[in-house]
């Protein structure tokens, strides 16, 4: 069964950073491709962030609202991914998805969700 | 960035009603769409990809058609558990872009 389980989430200050975990099973973390989506109180989802395996360079990609600013990265050994966010902002609050995403060529779309973690900037 | 646009943003229905969701892109996305179930408090569930392919375990009352920018997403005959909102979004290109959602709820 596939899992993955989101953590770290947490009330911080603006400013300030939050390192998000994901940690995974049931399915080939090393050969899988990964994202944040995002989904601020009451709103839509909102795709952040991207890592491709290390059969693919371990690419990365941003949403422009966050580049600069968030991190995404993996450690196949462990089976967990993670996303860094530095210099939060209010707007960055909101329930944190990591998800696992399945691709055939370039195209990716998001095949199993976490039940996602919750970040608040407030001060 | 392609931009998903849903209509309508609510849709009120009774048990065993059909529904008929509605998604257009800005752009061609091609067949590169997907749809997602979200339940209140619940992740969003992948129901459909590549624009009619329904995933695992997915009830055949679902059924999507549509490419280029023009999508629908069919539900023959509501049942309880289907009243959730639904998003479509485009994997055609970086980055991926989600519809706004159409919520179903009890008419």
């Amino acid at each position: 069964e596939v899992q993955l389980v989101e953590s770290g989430g947490n009330l911080v200050q603006p400013g300030r950073s939050l390192r998000l975990s994901c940690t995974t099973s049931g399915f080939n973390f090393g050969a899988s491709a990964l994202s944040w989506v995002r989904q601020a109180p009451g709103k839509g989802l909102e795709w952040v962030a991207f890592i491709t395996s290390e059969l693919y360079g371990g690419t990365r990609e941003y949403a422009a609202s966050v580049k600069g600013r968030f991190t995404i990265s993996r450690d196949d050994a462990k089976s967990i991914a993670y996303l860094q966010m530095n210099s939060v902002k209010t707007e960055d609050t909101a329930l944190y998805y990591c998800a696992k995403y399945r691709c055939v060529d370039r195209y990716c779309y998001e095949d199993y969700w976490g039940q996602g973690t919750l970040v608040t900037v407030s001060s | 960035e392609k931009v998903m646009t849903q209509s309508p943003a609510t849709l009120c229905v009774s048990p065993g009603e059909r529904v008929i969701l509605s998604c257009r892109a800005s752009q061609s996305v091609s067949s590169n769409l997907a749809w997602y179930q979200q339940k209140p408090g619940q992740a969003p569930r992948l129901l459909i990809y590549d624009a009619s392919t329904r995933a695992t375990g997915i009830p055949d009352r679902f059924t999507a058609s549509g490419s280029g920018t023009d999508f629908t997403l069919t539900i023959s005959s509501l049942q309880s558990e289907d009243f959730a909102v639904y998003y479509c979004q485009q994997y055609d290109e970086r980055p991926e872009t989600f519809g706004q959602g159409t919520k179903v709820e009890v008419k």
